[in-house]
């Protein structure tokens, strides 16, 4: 089974613009979630969709949102994107209790 | 609200030698996950253990087992025999037993270093 699949890898933006990042699940997996890590702040839980429902959230801004679509691919958006929102994101796809990571996608905000 | 902490940010140990990374959670749940994950530097986050809450019998595989302590809520990894590919960031990590299991709780991680 191939694993989650998160892309771009890398990226670069503005202050001010907003962002797309993609994670595709493992097969057969309906839940999707998306972590921020930062080196100060660690690892935080952004938002969980199950089933192309919102199952829960983090206590991020509004600026940070996500999807999912009936294939259970996700995308999570940033709009208006600051210099603190320089982070790695994980998409994890999750599957009778256990997590499974995608490798990441590192966001640079310049 | 859960919390899990992990009070060794770093931590070193020879290669061949056994080591114990610490954990502690909060929770007034009852029924629950915990995880030990590791990530090398690729960044993936990789899953090396998980204990179910209702389970007295402490999880091993292979070279790494664990320490539960449900009434303490106490969570160790130990690592045996270590090898150089076991120096990473180490994580532990809960979450709630049904419902939204995709919402992990992190502790801030300990950077293990094995050293030759």
């Amino acid at each position: 089974k191939a694993g989650v699949t998160q892309t771009p890898r890398y990226l670069i933006k503005t202050r001010g613009q907003q962002v797309t990042l993609s994670c595709s699940p493992i097969s057969g997996h309906r839940s999707v979630s998306w972590y921020q890590q930062t080196p100060g702040q660690g690892l935080q839980f952004l938002f969980e969709y199950f089933s192309e429902t919102q199952r829960n959230k983090g206590n991020f801004p509004g600026r940070f949102s996500g999807r999912q679509f009936s294939n259970s691919r996700s995308e999570m958006n940033v709009s208006t994107l600051e210099l603190g929102d320089s982070a790695l994101y994980l998409c994890a796809s999750s599957f009778d209790g256990q997590a499974f990571f995608g490798q990441g996608t590192r966001l640079t905000v310049v | 609200a859960q919390t899990v902490t992990q009070s060794q940010p770093e931590m070193s140990v020879q290669e061949a030698e056994t080591v114990t990374l610490s954990c502690t959670y909060d929770t007034s749940e009852n029924n629950y996950y915990l995880f030990w994950y590791k990530q090398p530097p690729s960044r993936q986050m990789i899953l090396v253990i998980r204990q179910e809450a209702y389970k007295q019998q402490n999880a091993t595989e292979n070279r790494f087992s664990v320490n539960f302590q449900k009434a303490a809520k106490s969570f160790s990894l130990k690592i045996s025999d270590s090898q150089l590919g076991d120096t990473a960031m180490y994580f532990c990590a809960f979450t709630r037993f049904g419902g939204s299991q995709g919402n992990l709780i992190f502790g801030k991680g300990t950077k293990l270093s094995v050293k030759p």
